[in-house]
């Protein structure tokens, strides 16, 4: 079984552009989540998306958007990127009926830096 | 609203002696807790959970935590540290089971000294 793959791994960007990081859940989960992670900090709950549809968020303004595809894999987007927006963005995929029972599998992450 | 406090951003042990995390939660439910590790320049891996039943859970690479609910308390214990334990551990939340958000403790830093 495959894990959950983040692209890209590291990321620079300027203040005021847009940026797309990417995800492959693992095989066979449904729903994913994503987190930032800032520098010396614990991840921080942006969105989920279960089957397409978002059903939970976090308190992140609307320029952080998300998407999930039919094959799960999913995508979060941000525009007019500020400098706090520097951060690890990590995925994390789960079988929504096991969410309970198991934690999330995070994939590695993409180092987003924004200058 | 759940919360997570972690105490101690960094911990330092010897190699074999006893490792002892600590993390008190706040929630208005019943909670679902974990215990996450991440090494430099990686994703989070669960170590071990909390959800119904026994308190004292046990987890991979030796580590267990018992849940006290009377102490708001799910402390994160290993008898014998090893090198390899070095990491950043962190301790979450979750309530309920309808969305996938977990709260995070800002996380601990484990150095472990020959």
């Amino acid at each position: 079984e495959t894990g959950v793959t983040q692209s890209p791994t590291h990321l620079i960007k300027t203040r005021g552009q847009q940026v797309t990081l990417r995800c492959s859940s693992q095989s066979g989960h449904n729903t994913v989540s994503w987190y930032q992670q800032a520098l010396g900090q614990g991840p921080q709950f942006i969105f989920q998306y279960y089957r397409e549809e978002e059903n939970g968020r976090g308190n992140f303004p609307p320029r952080f958007s998300g998407l999930q595809f039919p094959n799960y894999s999913s995508e979060l987007n941000v525009n007019a990127l500020e400098l706090d927006d520097s951060a690890l963005y990590l995925c994390a995929s789960s079988l929504a009926l096991e969410i309970t029972n198991y934690g999330y599998t995070f994939g590695s992450g993409t180092r987003l830096t924004v200058v | 609203a759940q919360s997570v406090t972690q105490l101690g951003s960094h911990v330092s042990v010897s190699e074999g002696a006893l490792v002892l995390l600590r993390c008190n939660y706040s929630s208005s439910v019943p909670p679902y807790l974990f215990w996450y590790v991440q090494y430099p320049n990686q994703g989070l891996q669960l170590l071990l959970k909390y959800t119904t039943g026994a308190t004292l859970v046990k987890g991979i690479n030796g580590f267990e935590a018992e849940f006290k609910k009377s102490e708001t308390s799910f402390h994160l214990t290993k008898p014998s540290a090893h090198m390899s334990d070095a990491a950043e551990y962190f301790c979450a939340v979750r309530t309920g089971t309808n969305a996938g958000k977990s709260t995070f403790g800002d996380g601990t830093t484990l150095t472990v000294k020959p």
